[in-house]
């Protein structure tokens, strides 16, 4: 079956560590999203992808960051840096980028910082 | 910048009919409605782009007028099923900005 998975579904860190979340597709999707939920805020933008090796930054990018070897996945990196790491991470993929295609959405990963 | 969803909650009984609208400070090209129910991914319903097109889904439909940079989206004969909240995520300005900004949403709950 196509999708988008996430893993893992729950991560737990200490303060001052990396950590990376992993996103796969096998959609054959050029397009991949990363998205940040808190409680009350809605989807928040880190980064997004058009196209392989290539990505911007999105509305709250500090703190993390991103690859995109392949076209399958993309792995987010929480790095020490984000002061409030703590959060539901939702990873999207669509066909292309824009806004005429619908965004697929992984199952997300809950990241808690103690 | 997030587009701003009202109402924040709606509490509906099954049957009832709700609206749920979308506004944004800057010109519009598209607005997507997603659903997300509590520990799951948002779900697709619809892409409304710029041209004032109406479009429906089930007993689900929305609107998009890109004069005023609203959307809304109508809820009919509501089901318990349509419990969750709701999303509109937008794209500002022309075709290609590729950056979709969501909303704060809107947490719907239908009662018996």
């Amino acid at each position: 079956d196509g999708g988008i998975t996430q893993s893992p579904k729950y991560l737990f860190r200490k303060e001052g560590q990396n950590v990376t979340l992993s996103c796969e597709q096998n959609l054959n999707h050029d397009a991949m999203y990363w998205y940040r939920q808190d409680p009350g805020q809605g989807l928040r933008l880190i980064y997004y992808s058009q196209i392989v090796n290539d990505f911007q930054k999105g509305d709250i990018a500090e703190g993390y960051s991103v690859s995109r070897e392949k076209k399958e996945s993309f792995p987010l990196t929480v790095t020490s840096a984000q002061k409030n790491p703590t959060a539901f991470y939702l990873c999207a993929s669509s066909p292309m980028a824009g806004a005429d295609t619908e965004a697929f959405f992984g199952q997300g990963t809950r990241l808690t910082v103690v | 910048q997030q587009p701003v969803q009202s109402p924040q909650a709606v509490i509906l009984r099954e049957g009832e009919d709700a609206v749920i609208n979308c506004s944004s400070s800057k010109a519009l090209y598209s607005v997507h409605w997603y659903r997300q129910k509590h520990g799951e991914a948002p779900v697709f319903l619809m892409i409304l782009l710029k041209g004032g097109e109406q479009k429906g889904h089930e007993k689900i439909s929305a609107s998009f007028n890109e004069k005023k940079q609203q959307s809304s989206l109508y809820l009919t004969a509501s089901q318990l099923s349509y419990s969750g909240t709701y999303f509109c995520g937008t794209e500002e300005g022309g075709a290609g900005s590729y950056q979709l900004t969501f909303g704060k949403g809107t947490k719907l709950s239908v009662i018996p």
